[in-house]
């Protein structure tokens, strides 16, 4: 247990329609990532977050967007969804004092299945 | 901009066989290198990583890799596998001063054979 938890952890819905995807990080960890990971692409950076500031963006489409509340979990919201989005989303946490540490933590991702 | 590239998408092996894993990465400046670990229906979990210092890095689960900065390599290494290492792995690589987004390789999928 990476003590990352995402919810849900799978989700199915239509073309057109919006989801949120619901990442918490593990006790202390001020950093949030959101991955996506399909066959094709593999594993894509889309955004991170550190103590509620954007702080690097990545692969992220338009029709996505995050953020971190203060509590420090994350959001990802897909929205306009289309059928090449089904894909596992991962979150994953670090802790960051200004310097690097290395690892990130990830929870067991969201499955999102475009129908 | 950095890259990794995964050389083998899957590497079939024997059990009690040594495995390698290739990684080649690119970047324009100095970089720290990580693999990562995928289990079935799980997320990914770190199973070493190179900072600075020793170019052998050994890691959990009796893997270990080598940095080598002249080829720009990172090979990963098991000298004698297990069914239980049948996974996907990512090899990973940030550039110097944070863990900003790490980029992954495409990821390859041990299989081991009994």
């Amino acid at each position: 247990d990476s003590g990352v938890t995402q919810t849900p952890k799978h989700l199915i819905t239509a073309t057109g329609q919006r989801v949120t995807l619901r990442c918490s990080p593990r006790s202390g960890d001020l950093s949030v990532y959101w991955y996506q990971q399909s066959l094709d692409q593999g594993l894509q950076f889309l955004i991170q977050y550190y103590n509620g500031e954007e702080r690097a963006k990545g692969n992220i489409l338009e029709r996505f967007s995050a953020q971190q509340f203060p509590d420090l979990h994350s959001e990802l919201n897909l929205s306009s969804l289309e059928l090449g989005d089904s894909a596992l989303y991962f979150c994953a946490s670090s802790i960051r004092q200004g310097g690097l540490t290395g690892e990130l933590f990830f929870g067991e991702g969201s499955r999102l299945t475009v129908l | 901009a950095q890259s990794v590239t995964q050389l083998d998408s899957q590497v079939p092996v024997f059990e009690e066989a040594p495995v390698e894993l290739r990684c080649n990465y690119s970047s324009s400046v100095s970089v720290y290198l990580f693999w990562y670990v995928q289990y079935p229906n799980q997320g990914l979990q770190l199973l070493l990583k190179y900072l600075s210092g020793s170019t052998l890095v050994k890691g959990i689960n009796g893997f270990e890799a080598e940095f080598n900065k002249s080829q720009t390599s990172f090979h990963l290494r098991k000298p004698s596998v297990h069914i239980s290492d049948t996974a996907e792995y990512f090899c990973a690589v940030t550039e110097g001063g944070g863990a900003d987004g790490l980029t992954f390789g495409k990821g390859t999928h041990l299989i081991i054979q009994p």
